[in-house]
């Protein structure tokens, strides 16, 4: 149990052109979803936090007009990279919560590897 | 933003030998968790750590939740080829009402058969 997925798992677009990104928990729903950006041989960074049926809590310095993001259900949420450039090219990882015994804890997607030329 | 200490920052090992690595933080943590992360692939949980001084084990796997809650280890013993890839650690506490993470830079972990 406690898959998560993601769609695409790596896309190639323009400069200035938008990027979406879905996130979906496949056997469970998911009390609330992240999604990370990973530059390369660095760590995981918290972008935004997401709780279905309410705006995303963004960190500091992630604009929110730039990664727009969607929780529409409880196993669906959606990241979209707006007007993106070369310097937004990234391995973007979203994590599900899942209430467990005592804990949420956090299962992550598999990725995806958003290149702008 | 915040990380966590992780040392090493990488280790090459022969098959069969035990691994270490740490992690340090100066923020106390509801929990620590360990992930390992393949080459273009998410991070896979492997072991969650809630209790200070829990010592918790998976397999092959060991790690200890530190007793003031600002550190973990992660051992792996016997290790094989497979075990390669990248191991973090994450603290995870409650931040405006959500479970945040915060991770460690990572231990690049290479096996040798």
């Amino acid at each position: 149990g406690a898959v998560v997925s993601q769609h695409p798992s790596r896309v190639i677009c323009k400069s200035g052109t938008s990027v979406k990104i879905e996130c979906r928990s496949l056997d469970f729903q998911a009390t609330t979803m992240f999604w990370y950006r990973q530059f390369p041989k660095q760590s995981l960074m918290l972008m935004a936090t997401s709780n279905e049926g309410s705006k995303a809590t963004y960190e500091q310095g992630v604009e929110k007009d730039k990664f727009l993001i969607n929780h529409a259900s409880l196993t669906l949420s959606t990241l979209t990279v707006t007007s993106a450039h070369p310097e937004d090219s990234s391995f973007y990882i979203c994590s599900a919560g899942r209430l467990g015994v005592s804990k949420e804890t956090q299962y992550f997607g598999p990725g995806t590897r958003l290149l702008v030329l | 933003g915040q990380q966590l200490n992780q040392s090493p920052q990488s280790m090459f090992i022969q098959e069969g030998e035990d691994v270490s690595m740490n992690c340090t933080s100066s923020s106390i943590f509801n929990t620590w968790l360990w992930y390992k992360q393949d080459p273009g692939e998410g991070p896979v949980l492997l072991i969650a750590l809630y209790k200070a001084g829990e010592l918790t084990s998976n397999g092959r796997l060991t790690a200890q939740f530190g007793i003031t809650r600002k550190d973990s280890f992660l051992n792996i013993s016997a290790s094989i080829p497979s075990d390669v890839g990248i191991y973090f650690c994450a603290g995870q506490k409650t931040q405006g009402g959500s479970e945040k993470l915060v991770f460690g830079k990572g231990t690049k972990l290479t096996v040798n058969p």
